[in-house]
């Protein structure tokens, strides 16, 4: 099946530094893409919604400053991380759907832990 | 997105089958119901999705209700590498946004 690919898989960077994540799809093309975060022993919660050529779309609460978000490609989007502090530690995951229509697939790549210290 | 209610643990012996129930009531006419399952620090799998006809696939089976209200996940021979998270959602699959509950956690003991 499709194919999501998150680079890297873990990551520990410093407090206040920067930090990317890579989001890309192997097999298809993306037009869209969904940034998740999830904490120890919850679900997953969106953060944004990432379409080609375009600017994403973020949810309520979650500041877009902080975290750019860029889809430049039909095969890959970015997460950064901006002046990363230890409250930004999660997982990270992206996912990407494999059409425009009703009923497509949408496939998770395999999650990216940040690490700040 | 309609909202689906899951329980929230359920437990199976290997080789059995587990029925995970998803209730959606409020389902839409072009919303389907996807099964995802995400194990322990991994992203989550895609396992199967319909929209009123029921589907398997070489994962698992869905099962749904006429009235698309609710549906069962079926894995028909449970192992132990299927302890996960089983989340069910209803979206369209289009251009909509796709959001996580709470799911069920599946164990598989011996």
């Amino acid at each position: 099946g499709a194919v999501v690919s998150q680079h890297p898989s873990r990551v520990i960077c410093k407090s206040g530094t920067s930090v990317k994540i890579e989001c890309r799809s192997l097999d298809f093309q993306a037009t869209t893409m969904f940034w998740y975060r999830q904490f120890p022993k919850q679900s997953l919660m969106l953060m944004a919604t990432s379409n080609e050529g375009s600017k994403a779309t973020y949810e309520q609460g979650v500041e877009k400053d902080k975290f750019l978000i860029n889809h430049a490609s039909l095969t890959l989007s970015t997460l950064t991380v901006t002046s990363a502090h230890p409250e930004d530690s999660s997982f990270y995951i992206c996912s990407a759907r494999s059409g425009q229509g009703d009923g497509n697939t949408i496939y998770f790549g395999e999650g990216s832990w940040l690490t700040v210290v | 997105d309609a909202k689906t209610t899951q329980p929230p643990s359920m437990d199976c012996a290997e080789g059995r089958a587990a029925n995970l129930p998803c209730n959606h009531s409020t389902i839409s006419g072009n919303e389907y119901v996807y099964w995802y399952r995400q194990i322990h620090s991994q992203g989550p799998q895609y396992i199967i999705h319909g929209l009123k006809n029921n589907e398997t696939n070489e994962m698992a089976s869905l099962i749904i209700t006429e009235d698309r209200k609710s549906s069962t996940l079926i894995l028909p021979h449970a192992t132990l590498r299927d302890t996960a998270v089983y989340y069910c959602i209803v979206f369209t699959g289009g251009g909509n946004k796709l959001t996580f509950g709470t799911g069920t956690q599946l164990k598989v003991e011996l």
